[in-house]
């Protein structure tokens, strides 16, 4: 069975440092992998995947992830967190359905 | 514009009173699926169909219904919903179910049932 985790609920950072938000997964065979940001009252949007190729992934709103197969990590990072980013961040995994982690809430401070 | 579209985007209601959660998609997508999101799990599939009068049940259907009558449209329906029925829904689509296509989520409905 696959499976996504995100081991941490909140995520607190400045603005201007950098983030990241974590995720690992467990699937058979070669994995897909999302990340879509929710924000408050909104719908998922779509940040960036990896499918294959690259293992760093550059996706919207300056965000960024690493493939590492070794780890089974997908973790998502920015470079300089701004307070706009502050939302709920969800994982995923599409083995022909898409497998979600919990979500993790990021709350950039000025 | 390329969208997935939800109606109420809000409801309140009581124990036992049917009702319907609408979903409509503009881009001709052959599957379309609802999740329910609850704090601390992330979003489960409730169904999902791969094309019109095909349906499934995915991780958490017990308690709904779905149809795919026509190609853009995927109600959800709660024949008689109960208090813990009360989520955040979201409609979402794909031109398949392929691996690596992603799918467009609608903006969600959140349920309340007292």
């Amino acid at each position: 069975a696959q499976s996504v985790a995100q081991p941490e609920d909140q995520v607190n950072v400045a603005e201007g440092n950098p983030l990241t938000v974590k995720c690992t997964y467990s699937v058979s065979g070669n994995p897909y992998l999302f990340w879509y940001v929710q924000y408050p009252n909104r719908g998922l949007q779509f940040l960036l995947k990896y499918i294959t190729g690259d293992n760093l992934v550059k996706g919207s709103y300056g965000f960024e992830a690493e493939f590492n197969k070794s780890q089974t990590s997908f973790h998502l990072k920015k470079p300089s967190a701004l307070v706009s980013d502050s939302a709920l961040y969800f994982c995923a995994n599409q083995g022909g359905k898409l497998i979600f982690g919990q979500g993790t809430e990021l709350s950039v401070k000025p | 514009e390329a969208q997935v579209t939800q109606n109420p985007r809000y409801l309140i209601t009581v124990t036992g009173k049917k009702l319907t959660v609408t979903c409509s998609q503009n881009m001709n997508h052959e599957y379309m699926s609802w999740y329910r999101q609850d704090p601390g799990l992330g979003l489960r599939q409730i169904y999902y169909s791969m094309n019109v009068e095909v349906t499934d049940k995915g991780d958490v259907p017990e308690g709904y219904k779905v149809s795919r009558k026509e190609k853009r449209n995927f109600p959800l329906i709660l024949e008689s919903p109960s208090p813990n029925q009360t989520s955040l829904y979201f409609c979402a689509s794909s031109s398949s179910r392929d691996r690596g296509l992603g799918y467009t989520f609608g903006s969600g409905t959140r349920l309340t049932v007292v």
